[in-house]
């Protein structure tokens, strides 16, 4: 009965350094989604993947951000290049299908851009 | 522009003093309204999904309803380990991206 789970927790990396980011959703999960929370903001949508596929990479911010899914299952966001504005929470969340129902979500990775 | 606000931004209860979150939302078409717990470091926790004016759902103190513009999350006699943020977010027709408020910070004082 393991949750969505996300690693690392903590990444604390330099301005202009490539940064990965992992999840790993619920089992059975199709739809996967990234978010990215600052303090005290809401969360931002960044992409969604049914499946492998992202039919929505709407909410990038730029091109520096990219995102994959392999496998129907784990997914890793990437941030290349990285600028200080890129620090926040980063949240994975994943849901049995799209458009239906809540989201599961991960603990979450720090990130920090110093 | 679809839209979801929540208020008030933070409500402190005492123990036991019952209170309302509100959630109004401006939206082209509403195809679920979804109510989140968080707490610090944490992710989001799932808590109910709503799909049409009229419903309600509840779990232990907890108990959320909808309008065709608002939801409520009412906390009835309230506990210390209730204090969190709550996150209210809408999926809209022809869309499958969840737009999230900013959440109410609430604290129960024991």
């Amino acid at each position: 009965g393991a949750g969505v789970s996300q690693s690392p927790s903590n990444k604390v990396t330099e301005k202009g350094k490539d940064v990965e980011l992992r999840c790993d959703p619920i089992s059975g999960h199709t739809a996967l989604y990234w978010y990215r929370q600052s303090l005290g903001q809401g969360l931002e949508f960044l992409i969604y993947f049914q499946g492998n596929s992202a039919p929505d990479k709407s909410g990038l911010p730029s091109d520096r951000f990219s995102a994959e899914r392999t496998g129907g299952s784990v997914s890793t966001l990437t941030i290349q290049r990285t600028q200080q504005e890129d620090s926040a929470v980063y949240l994975c969340a994943s849901s049995p299908t799209t458009g239906q129902g809540g989201q599961f979500f991960g603990p979450g990775t720090r990130l920090t851009v110093l | 522009e679809d839209q979801v606000t929540q208020s008030p931004e933070a409500l402190r209860l005492q123990e036991g003093e019952s209170s309302s979150l509100n959630c109004s939302y401006t939206v082209s078409g509403l195809r679920g309204l979804f109510w989140y717990r968080q707490d610090p470091g944490k992710g989001p926790e799932f808590l109910f999904t709503l799909y049409s004016a009229g419903e309600e759902k509840e779990k232990e103190r907890l108990k959320a309803t909808l309008t065709k513009k608002e939801s409520f999350l009412h906390i009835t006699a309230p506990k210390p380990e209730d204090s969190a943020t709550y996150l209210c977010a809408v999926l809209t027709s022809g869309t499958y991206k969840y737009i999230f408020g900013t959440g109410t910070r609430l604290k129960v004082l024991a």
